[in-house]
């Protein structure tokens, strides 16, 4: 049982170029999220999906795109990386809710040059 | 004003202290509590869970609730050193659905020293 799965690691970005960061999760939780943490900011939420086909934008959405073809998979798609996108990114799944507490992934450490 | 405020410390004490950690709050709406530990460089993992007010106790962990004051703790007995992390604060006013939202406090480093 892998839990919530991310990729990569870690990555550096031009400014202005794209890319997406993986989650996956195999639990059939139906609730997943993706959150950034920086330093004195704590995790912020960037969009949440509560289920296949249904996203919805946390507190801050801009310059994120997010999909939900399949319960597993939730990947984050940076549409032109700006360096005020440095940050950890997490991706973090729940049975159904904020009240189930989450189970975390291990982290994508993206920096944008 | 932040709905959830927590020290970022950091906090260091000697291996054996108990450690307080606290977060305070404004939504009195939230209902369900929980303890978050992070390594360094790794994803937050679930400490502790809490519905309501009141006291849970795991091990050297309890987590204590007191709605009256939107006040939430976490002590840790005989603190080791294995104990040096993150701790974060969460809650949510919900148990599912897409308005309940885990928010978190920020953080507070806990440095247990040998």
């Amino acid at each position: 049982n892998a839990g919530v799965t991310q990729t990569p690691k870690f990555q550096v970005l031009k400014t202005g170029q794209s890319m997406t960061l993986q989650c996956a999760q195999d639990m059939n939780h139906e609730y997943m999220s993706w959150y950034r943490q920086d330093p004195g900011m704590g995790l912020r939420l960037i969009h949440y999906s509560v289920g296949a086909g249904i996203t919805d934008q946390g507190e801050v959405p801009n310059g994120y795109n997010v999909s939900r073809s399949t319960t597993e998979d939730f990947p984050l798609r940076l549409l032109s990386a700006a360096p005020s996108q440095t940050s950890v990114y997490f991706c973090a799944s729940s049975p159904e809710g904020g009240g189930y507490g989450y189970t975390f992934g291990s982290g994508t450490r993206l920096t944008v040059v | 004003q932040k709905e959830v405020e927590q020290d970022p410390g950091p906090l260091s004490v000697p291996e054996g202290a108990i450690v307080s950690l606290n977060c305070t709050y404004s939504n009195s709406a939230f209902q369900y509590f929980m303890w978050y530990r992070q390594y360094s460089r790794k994803g937050p993992e679930l400490l502790m869970y809490t519905y309501s007010s009141g006291n849970k106790e795991d091990g050297r962990f309890t987590a204590q609730v007191d709605k009256s004051s939107k006040y939430i703790s976490l002590f840790i007995r005989d603190s080791q050193p294995s104990d040096s992390a993150t701790y974060l604060c969460a809650m949510s006013a919900g148990y599912g659905g897409a308005t309940n939202k885990l928010i978190f406090g920020t953080g507070t480093l806990l440095a247990v020293q040998p």
